[in-house]
């Protein structure tokens, strides 16, 4: 059974680029939910995605947006970085009828805006 | 303004003694909790949850204990072991178990031998 994966482990961008974060969902996951784990902070909820559909956001701009394959794989894109949006994000997949104790996070990317 | 507070920013216990992890609440719609341990490099793992329903729930070494007239949680790992080095988040929800979870600054744990 392989486990949630996410590429770059590190990413470094400037101010006003674009940048677009992936993730695996584990085996057998239907949904994937990402976060931003920003310096010193617990994990922010950004958004879920299900069966390629949003399914729940938090309180991001519209400048963060996702995607969801269908073979459950996800994108998280984010536009017109900030110097804030410097963070670890992290995504993970779960069974939607699973609930939240049986979602499993991957390792997440370093983000970097200089 | 945080809805889940994690007011220790580490905890240090001897190996073999209780480790005592706390988390406060403002929100009274939660009624999911969760504990995650976190090493570094790595993503969180879910460690033990409890439902509003509920006061007490235990797995093993672990203990969560839910205070709802104070929005109070707290998580018992003993004895505790060098392993559970770490840091520890506290999460809540207010869907559940399907709803989208809030997430404490969390607690670093250092177990020394």
């Amino acid at each position: 059974e392989t486990g949630v994966t996410q590429s770059p482990t590190h990413l470094i961008k400037t101010r006003g680029q674009q940048v677009t974060l992936r993730c695996s969902s584990q085996s057998g996951h239907n949904t994937v939910s990402w976060y931003q784990q920003a310096l010193g902070q617990g994990p922010q909820f950004i958004f879920q995605y299900y069966r390629e559909e949003e399914n729940g956001r938090g309180n991001f701009p519209p400048r963060f947006s996702g995607l969801q394959f269908p073979n459950y794989s996800s994108e998280l894109n984010v536009n017109a970085l900030e110097l804030d949006d410097s963070a670890l994000y992290l995504c993970a997949s779960s069974w939607m009828a699973g609930g939240a104790d049986t979602q499993y996070f991957g390792p997440g990317t370093r983000l970097t805006v200089l | 303004d945080q809805q889940v507070k994690q007011n220790s920013p580490s905890l240090s216990v001897q190996e073999g003694r209780i480790s005592i992890l706390n988390c406060d609440y403002t929100n009274s719609m939660f009624d999911y909790f969760l504990w995650y341990k976190k090493y570094p490099a790595e993503g969180p793992t879910f460690l033990i949850s409890i439902s509003s329903i509920k006061d007490k729930n235990e797995d093993g070494r672990f203990t969560v204990f839910l205070n709802k007239s104070a929005k109070h949680l707290s998580l018992h790992i003993v004895p505790s072991q060098p392993g559970d080095s770490a840091v520890y988040f506290c999460a809540a929800s207010a869907g559940g178990s399907q709803g989208n979870l809030i997430f404490g600054k969390g607690t670093k744990l250092s177990v020394k031998p």
